[in-house]
């Protein structure tokens, strides 16, 4: 089954704003938005942002998510050490009746 | 505190069965759908399959790679989710997550440390 489009890899400087993608079609992202992801080596993912772009309880206001058409973003500004991490998007597919996720990006802060 | 705790991976052989399963607490188990999520070695997130809750008669989706081969099942008694693997590939090795949905809207908002399956002769 098809999942999202994210590139596999972005790097930033430290202290820089990154924006990250997500591209799905209409019967995911473009009518259900995209969540979003952090997964540091060995760990467990944790929840940014919901596919409604609020973010859940004690996540950063650096972490904000949006949705234009078929893709969503996630930006993180003043980025940090700690930042570096891989993220994904994930949502339902109301077409296909499954959750779909991204296949990730590897965010590395220079 | 919410906590989800996977247990019963391990290695298989391939065409073998395993049976796994995730304890929770810290929340109403009963009122939230349940998903599995797999991870293989080095690679990216994949949705396993879905519980939903009583309301929704506890109906179940799964994964094309997955569907017909896994079942999820869940004791809303034992505030417990599992999921039964049989004739087992090697391409299902992974690290298996348990995830607490959202009610509203549904994301993967809590998850488990992840249980390691191995699925090799």
């Amino acid at each position: 089954q098809a999942g999202l489009t994210q590139p596999p890899s972005v790097s930033k400087g430290l202290r820089q704003t990154a924006t990250l993608t997500c591209t799905g079609n209409s019967n995911n992202v473009g009518n259900q938005g995209a969540a979003w992801l952090q997964q540091h080596q060995g760990h467990p993912p944790k929840l940014l942002s919901y596919r409604d772009n609020n973010r859940p309880s004690g996540i950063s206001e650096r972490f904000s998510a949006s949705r234009s058409g078929n893709t969503a973003s996630l930006t993180i500004t003043g980025l940090q050490p700690e930042d570096e991490a891989d993220y994904y998007c994930s949502t339902w597919d109301s077409s296909l009746s499954v959750v779909v996720f991204g296949g990730g990006t590897k965010l590395t802060v220079l | 505190e919410v906590q989800l705790v996977e247990s019963g991976g391990g290695l298989v052989q391939p065409g073998g069965s395993l049976r796994l399963s995730c304890a929770a607490s810290g929340f109403t188990f009963s009122d939230h759908y349940m998903d599995w999520v797999r991870q293989p070695p080095g690679k990216g997130l994949e949705w396993v399959g879905r519980s939903r809750d009583k309301t929704k008669s506890y109906t179940t989706e799964y994964a094309a790679s997955v569907k017909g081969r896994f079942t999820i099942s869940r004791d809303d008694s034992r505030n417990s989710l599992y999921l039964q693997m049989n004739s087992l590939k090697t391409e299902d090795t992974a690290v298996y997550y348990c995830t607490r949905v959202n009610i509203t809207p549904r994301d993967p908002v809590d998850w488990g440390q992840g249980t390691l399956v191995t699925v090799s002769s």
